[in-house]
């Protein structure tokens, strides 16, 4: 069973901050990482779509970066609003198991004015 | 240009029952994925409907099925319904869907509570 692990589960943020949380991934048999934000009674959307180790891709206040060699990505986002508050969720494209998402557990931010 | 859309947004039904939900894709999508969204866990893979067969399968028992038509929309039904079945159901659409890259469109979901 392939594990993909998003912590921390959720964060509370004032307004202004920045912030980051993680998303590991195995690293073997590495194909791409979907990165999608989720806001409470909205359909989820996809932010970004890694394959490369070390890239790094950015959407105005939100980044991220990268390492398929040890099976992680880091999601930033500078100067946090509440309008950033919602869940952010990671899917490693799983080949193995028949190309599909598998998908992490997510980390809910809360963003306080 | 319409997103994806599930109906119905929320639905109960009781133990034993049958149930069928409904996805519409995106414009131009021709594939359509289920997830199954447990209470505090992320999306689980159902399954992908893509030329109107089923092409891929998650760790799903046989109660649960679907159907893809010939405009691309597609039903999940789900048979002999078991408390542990209420969740948020999500629909995803993309195009050919078989790539690493291709990104999935999803619906806002359909909330089944099984009483």
């Amino acid at each position: 069973i392939l594990n993909v692990e998003q912590s921390p589960q959720s964060l509370h943020v004032q307004e202004g901050d920045s912030t980051n949380f993680t998303c590991s991934f195995p690293s073997s048999n590495f194909y791409a990482l979907h990165w999608y934000r989720w806001e409470t009674a909205k359909s989820p959307e996809a932010l970004f779509v890694m394959t490369l180790n070390g890239d790094e891709k950015k959407k105005g206040r939100i980044s991220a970066t990268l390492n398929t060699k040890e099976g992680y990505s880091y999601l930033y986002i500078k100067g946090s609003q509440p309008e950033d508050s919602a869940t952010y969720l990671c899917a490693f494209w799983n080949q193995g198991a028949g190309n599909m998402l598998t998908f992490g557990g997510g980390t809910r931010l809360m963003v306080k004015p | 240009d319409a997103g994806v859309t599930q109906s119905p947004t929320h639905l109960i039904k009781t133990r034993g029952q049958q149930v069928t939900l409904r996805c519409s894709p995106k414009s131009g999508h021709d594939t359509v994925s289920w997830y199954q969204q447990a209470l505090g866990q992320g999306p689980q893979f159902i399954f992908q409907y893509y030329e109107e067969e089923e092409r891929q399968r998650g760790n799903f028992p046989d109660r649960f099925s679907g159907h893809q038509f010939p405009n691309y929309s597609s039903e999940l039904n789900v048979n002999a319904l078991l408390l542990g079945d209420s969740a948020l159901y999500l629909c995803a659409s993309s195009l050919m869907g078989q790539r690493s890259t291709d990104t999935q469109y999803f619906g806002p979901g359909t909330r089944l509570t099984v009483l």
